[in-house]
């Protein structure tokens, strides 16, 4: 049962239109993740926070933002959608000193669509 | 910085076969390795992981990874695939010293059949 929860799982919106995308976690967590995946390519690391206000950009270049307010919230926000912001976007989590014993727990993710 | 290597994009099988699904990676310092599985519109899920010690280690499911440090890869395998084993999976890296973010592979899609 998943202790990470992400909405919505589906969303097609229009160019132009400002989204946030939810994450949120029941464990207490410190560090959590957002990973951009797209068909058929390895999973990019677009944004990462160590704890409540500290937030940092991944490896892939990303138009959105973050914040990190509370420990279990962990929002992503697009400003003005476009179509190439197309993609899943996966949402995770793990405690520090532990992502290795216990590896990273994955939100179900959200397809976005930007027509 | 680390890298990661799936060679194949998809694996066809027959259910009851055994598979190798491969991984190679590229680093300069030493590193800790991971399995993940993607079912259909879901997460990922930690299939194994290799930190330290014996390199064979076995996960969940009936999988099991070989770290080789030599060929620098760790292949993961099962001896009799099942359909419901039909998913992509993902093998992931991150460096001994930051162990925290992981860098993953393109996935590999394991096509189950009868």
């Amino acid at each position: 049962e998943a202790d990470i929860y992400q909405t919505p799982r589906y969303l097609v919106i229009g160019t132009g239109k400002k989204i946030t995308l939810e994450c949120s976690q029941t464990m207490g967590h410190d560090k959590m993740y957002w990973y951009q995946q797209d068909p058929g390519m390895e999973l990019h690391l677009i944004h990462y926070s160590y704890g409540v206000n500290s937030t940092e950009k991944g490896d892939l270049s990303s138009e959105s933002t973050v914040s990190r307010i509370r420990t279990e919230h962990f929002p992503l926000t697009l400003e003005s959608a476009r179509p190439s912001h197309t993609s899943q976007y996966l949402c995770a989590s793990s405690e520090p000193g532990q992502a290795t014993n216990y590896g990273y727990t994955f939100g179900s993710g959200t397809r976005l669509t930007v027509v | 910085a680390q890298s990661v290597t799936q060679l194949d994009s998809q694996v066809p099988v027959f259910e009851e076969a055994p598979v190798e699904l491969r991984c190679n990676y590229s680093s300069s310092v030493s590193v800790y390795l991971f399995w993940y599985v993607q079912y259909p519109n879901q997460g990922l899920q930690l299939l194994l992981k290799y930190l330290s010690g014996s390199t064979l280690v076995k996960g969940i499911n009936g999988f099991e990874a070989e770290f080789n440090k030599s060929q620098t890869s760790f292949h993961l395998r099962k001896p009799s695939v099942h359909i419901s084993d039909t998913a992509e999976y993902f093998c992931a890296v991150t460096d001994t010293g930051t162990a925290s973010k992981l860098t993953f592979g393109t996935g590999t899609r394991l096509q189950v059949t009868l």
